[in-house]
């Protein structure tokens, strides 16, 4: 069965970039008609949506972070990756990526997360 | 402020219902479909309603999803202590072409 796994730096400084990776295994990323979103939440707090990257290649990002973001996938390593610009403390979080099948709106599947915290 | 507005906290002994509201506009909830996740203390979230009202293979049918105009709800029905987490409603927003959730519910089981 597919698994999504996050990793990356746990630590980041302010001003810096944020770059995390989703690894897919179970299932090959280009294998089916999927969007690939991260999504965070910052300790007791809800969940905040940060964009998509469809099996295509296509993305859209939160308007509130566009500007700041950049995912990308890599098919040949089975993976997604996240990058966001000029972090400051308001980006610490548990970072999730997930992944809802396309013209279907829901997130079926999700990956365990990984905590990132921003400071110097 | 999240897009979608649900209540910060419910609560209900063991073996009663309760119901959870998710309200939004008719950039969401009102022309996409609502889904709701049950996040455990410490664990990622995980699908619990889609379509409004359709369970996936393995949640019990005490979960149950509902919506009327702009707002959905999640009733759960023979709470049990295991029920205890938060629960978020999530949707797409047309307006902002995002995805966007409710600020969570945390369901506690007296």
């Amino acid at each position: 069965q597919v698994q999504l796994q996050e990793s990356g730096p746990g630590l980041v400084k302010p001003s810096q970039t944020l770059s995390l990776t989703c690894s897919v295994s179970g299932g090959s990323i280009s294998s089916g008609n999927f969007y690939w979103s991260w999504i965070r939440q910052p300790a007791g707090k809800g969940l905040e949506w940060i964009g998509r990257i469809h099996t295509s290649g296509s993305t859209k990002y939160n308007p509130s972070l566009k500007s700041r973001v950049t995912i990308s996938v890599d098919t040949s390593k089975n993976q997604i990756s996240l990058k966001l610009s000029s972090v400051t403390a308001a980006d610490t979080a548990v970072y999730y990526c997930a992944r809802n099948i396309f013209s279907y709106w829901y997130f079926d599947l999700w990956g365990r997360g990984t905590l990132v915290t921003v400071s110097s | 402020q999240s897009v979608l507005t649900q209540p910060p906290s419910v609560s209900a002994a063991p073996g009663q219902k309760v119901t959870i509201s998710c309200s939004g506009s008719s950039s969401n909830i009102g022309n996409n479909y609502v889904s709701w996740y049950q996040q455990l203390p410490g664990t990622a979230p995980k699908l619990l309603i889609y379509d409004d009202n359709k369970r996936p293979s393995g949640i019990p049918d005490r979960f149950s999803g509902s919506k009327s105009g702009t707002s959905a709800t999640l009733g759960i029905t023979g709470l049990q202590t295991g029920d205890e987490a938060d629960y978020y409603c999530g949707t797409w927003d047309n307006s902002l072409s995002a995805w966007v959730f409710g600020g969570g519910t945390k369901l506690t089981v007296l």
